[in-house]
Formats: C-alpha cells, sequence, structure tokens
C-alpha cells in the first residue's frame, strides 16, 4: 500500500526565514500529489498539486513545490515566511487509478514567531 | 468557505452510542469522501462515495457506516461508540477524478465520554 513520510513533525522559523518541508512518497506507479494546508481552528486547504509536466509547481501563497522522481518526493518550499503561515501542512497523494482517496504525510506543524 | 458544510460541528456522547454526522458536497460535485482525523493516526481515509454508491473503503470500522442520498449529502453513521473513537471526521467532496482537488468542510468534533 502506498505511504506518504513526512519527517519533518515541528518547525519553527521566524519571519522571513526560508521554509523547505520535506515529503516522501513511496508507490511506483504514477501518483498524484498535493500540499494542503490547515490553519488553526479552520478547513484543509489545497496549497498546491502536481499531475505531470514541469516538476516545479506554483501554488498559492508564494508556496511553490518540486517533484523529484528518482527521489520519490515533493518538498513544499517558500522564500520567506509570515507568521500568518502559523499552520499544519499535510503532504498527500493519490494514485491514477479508479479510486481517488487521498492518502496524507503525518502533517507538520510550522509556527512562525513574528 | 469551501462550499461543503458538516453538522453538527461539535457532538459530545457517551461509549455505546450512536451517533450520525451530516456532509453537503459542493454543488456539482458527484463525490464525497470521509476522513478520521486522530492524534495518534493522523488523517486517515474511511470511505467514498460516488453519485450514490460506495466507490472505495479505507481503514473503516465495521461500526461504521456511510451512505449517499439522491440529493448527494452524505451521513456517516458511528455505532457502539468507544473513547477512541474520539476524533475530527473531515467530509470532503470532488468532481471524481484523481486529479481534482478535494474540497473540505470544517468537520465534526466527536468526543465520547
Amino acid at each position: 500500500a502506498q505511504s506518504v513520510s513526512q519527517h519533518n513533525h515541528h518547525v519553527i522559523l521566524s519571519e522571513a526565514a526560508s521554509l523547505e518541508l520535506g515529503c516522501n512518497y513511496s508507490y511506483g506507479g504514477t501518483v498524484n500529489l498535493f500540499w494542503y494546508v490547515q490553519y488553526p481552528g479552520q478547513h484543509l486547504q489545497l496549497l498546491l498539486k502536481y499531475f505531470s509536466g514541469d516538476p516545479l509547481v506554483k501554488g498559492i501563497k508564494g508556496f511553490e513545490a518540486e517533484f523529484i522522481k528518482s527521489k520519490f518526493s515533493f518538498n513544499l518550499r517558500k522564500p520567506s515566511v509570515q507568521w500568518s503561515d502559523t499552520a499544519e501542512y499535510f503532504c498527500a497523494v493519490t494514485l491514477n487509478t479508479g479510486f481517488q482517496k487521498l492518502v496524507f504525510g503525518t502533517g507538520t506543524r510550522l509556527l512562525v514567531s513574528p | 468557505d469551501s462550499g461543503v458544510t458538516q453538522t453538527p460541528k461539535h457532538l459530545i456522547t457517551a461509549t455505546g452510542q450512536r451517533v450520525t454526522l451530516r456532509c453537503s458536497p459542493r454543488s456539482g460535485d458527484l463525490s464525497v469522501y470521509w476522513y478520521q482525523q486522530s492524534l495518534d493516526q493522523g488523517l486517515q481515509f474511511l470511505i467514498q462515495y460516488y453519485n450514490g454508491e460506495e466507490r472505495a473503503k479505507g481503514n473503516i470500522l465495521e461500526r461504521f457506516s456511510a451512505q449517499q442520498f439522491p440529493d448527494l449529502h452524505s451521513e456517516l453513521n458511528l455505532s457502539s461508540l468507544e473513547l477512541g473513537d474520539s476524533a475530527l471526521y473531515f467530509c470532503a467532496s470532488s468532481v471524481g477524478s484523481p486529479r481534482d482537488e478535494q474540497f473540505f468542510g470544517p468537520g465534526t468534533r466527536l468526543t465520547v465520554l
């Protein structure tokens, strides 16, 4: 069964610092990759997604992610974080089969101090 | 606002009881998914319905069941509740293909005492 690993469980940064959150998946076939964000007290929202094409994907709020097929990775980056980026970030995959269930990583809690 | 609504927002009940969680998908979405978020298990897929029919099952206990009605709203029924069922239950909806964004509702926080 496919799985998703997020190695950073808690990250603390100061405003303006750069962010990189790791995500690795285990599945040999074609996958669709997503990053979702959950702000405190809010529902999950999509940051960005990758299906095919340019492996560098740009999302909302200045986030981007790079798909590296050889490393089974889809790391999330932001050059300069803001206090408002404090949230929990989830990497997720779906397979290109008839089933569309999202398989989530364990999440990374990001705290940005002003 | 994602367009997905869930009721109730909070539910407190006792062990052994049965509860029903309700979800209304975004207008036009045919697929509804249920996920459970707990501290020890993280976000786990429970079940998916597409246009009224069960499409996929995940780590859903036999004590749990779901259905999707002709108007596409869905209900998740949890019975013989145990302390370990305390969690946040999310509903999501999408058009229905693996590449579609799933839009999540605000969740129902279930506390079993």
